[in-house]
């Protein structure tokens, strides 16, 4: 595609629930990142793919969080029992290569839970 | 990757150039220089990186002492669009972006 994509922009859900976040990447590109990023604050590296492989998670807080890319191409965050300090901006990028470290990111998908 | 150290604001006349210093005084010989910036709430866009070479590109020049513990990223003519969080951020290509909390630039008319 023309560039990443992310859905859905917005997502509100109550605390407890499971949220599934979405990010296409841009097609030709191996690598994708997942950030959070607090309101006022820089995003905060969470986990990234090199195709399906998925490298390094440490930026996960907690367990509750997961991510897939099955099929080295689109890919999800989970986040389960959701809680309000789970609240933020979500944003996924990709990159040509892992070597390749310019990243283009998409428009974030807003988390607000109640 | 290195730490990088930013003011936390700057202000900048309409028209006039931008220059937004970093100090990564810790940086490794491997550890390139990148710059990003966040319009509002858009996503992290790319700027300019280098590694101890001055670069220029279409959106700005970036500055690196001889000794790579500082650098300056020069916007040569501000625009109220250039508003934005800039950052600087000193890496390797082995881990993951550290963005820190950048400098938010203002560009006043």
């Amino acid at each position: 595609g023309a560039g990443v994509s992310q859905s859905p922009r917005y997502k509100v859900t109550k605390r407890g629930q499971d949220v599934t976040l979405r990010c296409d990447p841009i097609s030709s590109h191996a690598t994708l990142y997942w950030y959070q990023q607090a309101l006022g604050q820089g995003p905060e590296f969470l986990t990234y793919f090199n195709y399906e492989a998925q490298p390094d998670k440490s930026g996960l807080p907690s367990d509750r969080f997961s991510a897939e890319r099955p099929e080295g191409s689109i890919s999800t965050l989970t986040i389960q029992r959701t809680e309000q300090r789970d609240s933020a901006m979500y944003r996924c990028a990709s990159s040509l290569d892992s070597l390749q470290e310019t990243q283009y990111f998409g428009p974030g998908t807003r988390l607000l839970v109640l | 990757d290195a730490k990088t150290t930013q003011p936390t604001s700057m202000d900048c006349a309409e028209g006039r150039a931008a220059n937004l210093p970093c100090n990564h005084s810790t940086i490794s010989g491997n550890e390139y220089v990148y710059w990003y910036r966040q319009i509002h709430s858009q996503g992290p866009q790319y700027i300019i990186h280098g590694l101890k070479n001055n670069e220029t590109n279409e959106m700005a020049s970036l500055i690196i002492t001889e000794d790579r513990k500082s650098s300056t990223l020069i916007l040569p003519h501000a625009t109220l669009r250039d508003t934005a969080v800039y950052y600087c951020i000193a890496y390797s290509g082995n881990t993951p972006l550290v963005f820190g909390k950048g400098t938010r630039l203002s560009v006043i008319a």
